[in-house]
């Protein structure tokens, strides 16, 4: 079982509808969450992220936490063809001091 | 700019070859890391360095890869005798603190032919 999984996608929405990216992790000590978008071509940036059970708004991001169930999500709504990237999952142990990365889900959002 | 650097943008060696490839991190970052990313896949941790010390290199393939980071700013990530599996984008990442809030550069891509 990998550390953190992603459906790869591709995730096709028309413009204007709601975005769910899911993630799931196999390591219960996870202690906090985050996303990053890339851009094809381009590096990874982190978009949103999350330390508590629950939700977290940002502007048109959403970030949804349930630790009992290891799961992570990012709801992007009224989505934008700008918003076509991989969307990348990863989670942070402070007992492994380092980033686990998903494979990422790529999202295409068509006008 | 204020961002992470990273030198060279790309790099194609043959097997066998040496290479080094350079981060300049955010000024003040003292967390800095080394991840590779092959196509269609995420970032793989390599190696967490904490000022000057490697605090986590558990993600170096083998032997023949190796970074230092001697005045807890520049790091350069080293591998040796190259083979072509190791082509990939190498990524270098910066944080005030070590908790996952990363700034990344652009990478470097290696091609070993």
């Amino acid at each position: 079982q990998k550390e953190v999984e992603q459906n790869s996608g591709p995730l096709s929405v028309p413009e204007g509808a709601i975005a769910s990216l899911n993630c799931t992790y196999s390591d219960r000590g996870s202690q906090s969450f985050f996303w990053y978008r890339q851009y094809s071509g381009k590096s990874p940036e982190l978009i949103m992220f999350i330390y508590s059970n629950g939700d977290k708004e940002d502007g048109r991001f959403t970030a949804q936490l349930n630790k009992a169930s290891q799961y992570v999500s990012l709801l992007i709504r009224d989505s934008q063809p700008s918003d076509s990237a991989t969307y990348l999952c990863a989670v942070y142990s402070g007992g492994y001091n380092k980033l686990i990365f998903g494979a990422g889900t790529r999202l295409a959002v068509h006008p | 700019g204020a961002g992470v650097s990273q030198t060279p943008s790309n790099k194609v060696t043959e097997k066998g070859k040496y290479v080094e490839l350079r981060c300049d991190p955010i000024s003040g970052h003292t967390a800095l890391y080394w991840y590779r990313q092959s196509l269609g896949q995420g970032p793989e941790f390599l190696i967490y360095f904490q000022g000057t010390g490697a605090a986590d290199d558990s993600g170096l393939p083998n032997d023949r890869f190796f970074a230092v980071r001697p005045e807890g700013s520049v790091s350069t990530l080293k591998i040796q005798r190259t083979e072509r599996g190791d082509s990939a984008v190498y990524l270098c990442a910066s944080s005030l603190k070590s908790a996952g809030e990363l700034f990344f550069g652009e990478g470097s891509r290696l091609t070993v032919l």
